[in-house]
Parts: structure tokens; C-alpha cells; sequence
């Protein structure tokens, strides 16, 4: 199954900061790749789909790229709702693995 | 926009089997096209398995290959997930979701202990 690797695990950011995860494949997947966020406690919420389309209702900040391995998710003025759990998942595929996850938290 | 309720907590004994359930509302919705999540305590999301649209079969992670049935019925709008043979280790919240990602239900604790 393909593998999907999120970088860095956690990472403390300040309020306007830009920050980007990583997300890496095993094996190309094209431009499957999915991006959520998850808060404590509550359902994970689509961001972005087919790597760089951002979900209706998500805010601009938010930005996808990438194709084939290597994905990137961006944020680029990181508000204080956008503390949370990010995911990659791959639809190339099945199984639609996820990534391990970052965590975001509060500098 | 479609909305999807799950069914209510439960709490298992090893090695007996659990059943969650997924109701669609309102929107547009096709109970071949659901998949099942989930996510033990404090650890990130895992995907069990679900139905491949166009084709209305399952497909399942191959970890839970012997043990995960998932079954849709178009007439009610829902889908269900039965675990079998369960152990501690699938203590979780499990999520049924659109193909897309777009819907989650609320989401279901699964306590297994004895």
C-alpha cells in the first residue's frame, strides 16, 4: 500500500506566521491528495481536494500544490481558529491512506 | 447539502462484534459512495474501508480485510459497518464519510473492554 508521510509532526506557530506542511508518497498518486482539519473532538473538515482546489466555504489562506510524491499544504496568516490537526489523504488508490498528521499549536 | 448521523456509542466485549450505523438527510446522497474512518484514542485517522462507486462493491484496508463488512442501502440512505472479533486495540471513534471527504457523520465511540 502506498505510504504517506507528514512533515514536521507538530509545529508552534504565532498568529499572522506562514506555515507549510509537507506531505510525501511512497509512489506517485497523481493529483489525488486531500488535505482536512481536525479539532479536538470533532470530524475532520475538507480543505483542499485534488491537491490544490480549495473546498467551497474554506477560507483563502489555506492553499494546496503539488503533484505526483510531493504536496504542500500553506496557510498563509495563520489565524487563531487555525490551531488543529492537519491530514493528507490519497485517492489514487486503495486503501486511502492518511498521513500521520501535524499537529499545529501555539507558539 | 447532506447530512449524515451516526448511531450512538457503544461499549464491546472482546471478541463480540459491533455494528455503526450511517443515515443520510437532505441533499444528494449515494450510499455507494461511503467510507469508514477511524481514530483511537489521541492517535490520527485510519482508513478501514468503504464502497468504490460506479462499482457498488467493498473494498477493504487489508488489515481489517477478514473481520469489516461495510453495507449500503440505497432505499433507506444509509450504510453500516460491522467489526468482528473485536480486541482493545479497536477502542476508536469511527467516522463514516462521502467518497469525497466533503460529509462526516458526528462520529461513534466503540469501547471495547471487559
Amino acid at each position: 500500500a502506498i505510504q504517506l508521510t507528514q512533515s514536521p509532526s507538530s509545529l508552534s506557530a504565532s498568529v499572522g506566521d506562514r506555515i507549510t506542511i509537507t506531505c510525501r508518497a511512497s509512489q506517485g498518486v497523481g493529483d489525488t491528495v486531500v488535505w482536512y482539519q481536525q479539532k479536538p473532538g470533532r470530524a475532520p473538515k475538507l480543505l483542499i481536494f485534488d491537491a490544490s482546489t480549495l473546498q467551497s466555504g474554506v477560507p483563502s489562506r489555506f492553499s494546496g500544490s503539488g503533484s505526483g510524491t510531493d504536496f504542500t499544504l500553506s496557510i498563509s496568516s495563520l489565524q487563531p481558529e487555525d490551531f488543529a490537526t492537519y491530514y493528507c489523504q490519497q485517492m489514487f488508490t486503495y486503501p486511502h491512506v492518511f498521513g500521520q498528521g501535524t499537529k499545529v499549536d501555539i507558539k | 447539502q447532506v447530512l449524515l448521523v451516526q448511531s450512538g456509542a457503544e461499549v464491546k466485549k472482546p471478541g463480540s462484534s459491533v455494528k455503526v450505523s450511517c443515515q443520510a438527510s437532505g441533499g444528494t446522497f449515494s450510499s455507494h459512495a461511503i467510507n469508514w474512518v477511524r481514530q483511537a484514542p489521541g492517535q490520527g485517522l485510519e482508513w478501514m474501508g468503504g464502497i468504490i462507486p460506479v462499482f457498488n462493491s467493498p473494498t477493504y484496508a487489508q488489515k481489517f480485510q477478514d473481520r469489516l463488512t461495510v453495507t449500503t442501502d440505497e432505499s433507506t440512505r444509509s450504510a453500516q459497518m460491522e467489526l468482528s472479533s473485536l480486541i482493545s486495540a479497536d477502542t476508536a471513534v469511527y467516522f463514516c464519510a462521502t467518497y469525497r471527504g466533503d460529509v462526516w457523520g458526528q462520529g461513534t465511540l466503540v469501547t471495547v473492554s471487559s
